[in-house]
């Protein structure tokens, strides 16, 4: 079975728009870390946002914020403001277990451009 | 600020020939690991390293595969024999308590066997 789920390959927004992108994860360690990495052209990942399980409140960074909904297990990603250096592809991804040497599991990505 | 720095960039080698790819985690991390990422593919969990040996690998990581910390800053994977099929991007990452435990990533080695 699918650890992590991002049921969107392509995404198009416009630019100074906000889009969300979605990804459902399964597991059933009741600790876990929900991570969203960038993946520009240039293919360096890069790291944006982290969300552990027993969080309170969603995280947020910068323009980046992590709707995390624990009962439907989805951890999904709103870029607000998006701008044409947001064009890459975003991948969802988990950890389960708070071992520091736990290895990530991603999800397929999701293609994002941003249409001026 | 601290980064994973990866090199070389790209490695081009022919099949059946040995690689070594390098990698100088964040410095103050304890924490290492390898991911692969196939052209157009999901990212997938190579082998993690802590404390001077494996902690966990997958299956993809058989004998062919070997990682070691020669020194106090570098990482590195080597492919004994490399395949066709090893023709992938190669991430590094580290991670450690004070970041969270968050894994941040190198740029990548680029591999192509010929």
């Amino acid at each position: 079975a699918q650890k992590i789920t991002q049921t969107q390959p392509g995404m198009f927004v416009q630019e100074k728009e906000a889009v969300t992108l979605d990804c459902t994860y399964d597991t059933s360690d009741p600790s876990y870390g929900l991570f969203w990495y960038k993946q520009p052209s240039s293919g360096e990942m890069i790291f944006l946002i982290y969300q552990g399980s027993y969080d309170q409140q969603n995280a947020t960074e910068g323009r980046y914020s992590l709707n995390f909904q624990k009962a439907r297990k989805s951890a999904n990603l709103v870029i607000s403001a998006s701008q044409l250096g947001d064009s890459a592809m975003y991948f969802c991804a988990m950890r389960e277990g708070l071992a520091s040497y736990d290895k990530v599991i991603f999800g397929p990505g999701t293609s994002l451009s941003v249409i001026p | 600020e601290p980064e994973v720095t990866q090199t070389p960039s790209h490695q081009v080698t022919q099949m059946g020939q040995e690689v070594i790819l390098r990698c100088v985690p964040i410095s103050n991390h304890l924490y290492f690991y390898w991911y692969r990422q196939i052209l157009g593919q999901k990212v997938e969990f190579l082998v993690s390293f802590y404390n001077n040996e494996i902690s966990e690998k997958s299956e993809i990581f058989d004998d062919q595969f070997s990682v070691e910390r020669p020194d106090g800053s570098n990482f590195t994977l080597k492919i004994r024999s490399t395949k066709l099929e090893d023709s992938a991007m190669y991430f590094c990452a580290s991670s450690d308590f004070g970041s969270g435990y968050i894994q941040y990533f190198g740029a990548g080695t680029r591999l192509s066997v010929l």
